[in-house]
């Protein structure tokens, strides 16, 4: 079945810094790639999702990247600040078979004043 | 406002009895989901629902049973409980269940089993 590995577990990085954080797949029929965002204590919220056809997608400071050569799903939040703080998870879907999203294991990033 | 409610926030429970966690959506979704985060392990998907039928089904334990009264509630029974099945649980919601579609979480039940 389907492997998610979501890289680096923790992150620290300075206001204004950007910060980076990939998740790798081995599923080739995922078709379906999702960043979340968790606060403490809270639910999960959805950045951004893009679909297997789609590379590149930025929103409001946030970048996702896909490459599906090197199954590899990337977050990038430019210039990061203290309210980013939060644990970020990747999900993905197959296109077939189970409905069920995967989800990497998460990082715990912290943006410093 | 939240539009998934799960009750209760915080559960305590002894080994070997019974819960019932309530979640209800007020999306109008018609796919319901439960997952499940525990300390050691990612967030892990249990069951999905689609009108008020089972759809996926990756929960080995039948001590779970997801109960669907109403369209819009996805309650999850829990019998025999055991310390392991301490956990926070989250319901969430999506339009139709459709594979890329955005999934709506609520803020979790947080189950402590002593």
């Amino acid at each position: 079945g389907e492997q998610v590995e979501q890289r680096p577990p923790h992150l620290s990085v300075r206001e204004g810094d950007s910060a980076i954080i990939i998740c790798t797949y081995t599923d080739s029929a995922t078709a379906y790639f999702s960043w979340y965002k968790q606060e403490a204590g809270a639910g999960l919220q959805l950045l951004m999702s893009v679909l297997s056809n789609v590379d590149r997608k930025e929103e409001q400071g946030l970048t996702v990247l896909l490459n599906k050569k090197d199954k590899r799903l990337s977050l990038n939040l430019t210039a990061a600040h203290p309210g980013d703080s939060a644990v970020y998870f990747c999900a993905v879907r197959a296109s077939s078979g189970s409905w069920q999203l995967i989800f990497g294991s998460g990082t715990q990033l912290t943006v410093m004043p | 406002d939240p539009k998934i409610i799960q009750k209760p926030k915080y559960l305590v429970a002894v080994t070997g009895s019974e819960k019932i966690l309530i979640c209800e959506q007020y999306l109008g979704h018609n796919a319901m989901y439960w997952y499940r985060q525990s300390a050691k392990k990612p967030l892990e998907f249990m069951f999905s629902y689609s009108y008020q039928k089972l759809m996926d089904n990756q929960t080995a334990s039948s001590r779970f049973q997801p109960q669907s009264s109403k369209k819009n509630h996805l309650d999850l029974q829990i019998t025999a409980l055991k310390p392991d099945d301490s956990a926070t649980y989250f319901c969430a919601s999506s339009q139709q269940g459709a594979r890329n579609e955005r999934l709506f979480f609520g803020h979790g039940t947080k189950l402590s089993v002593l």
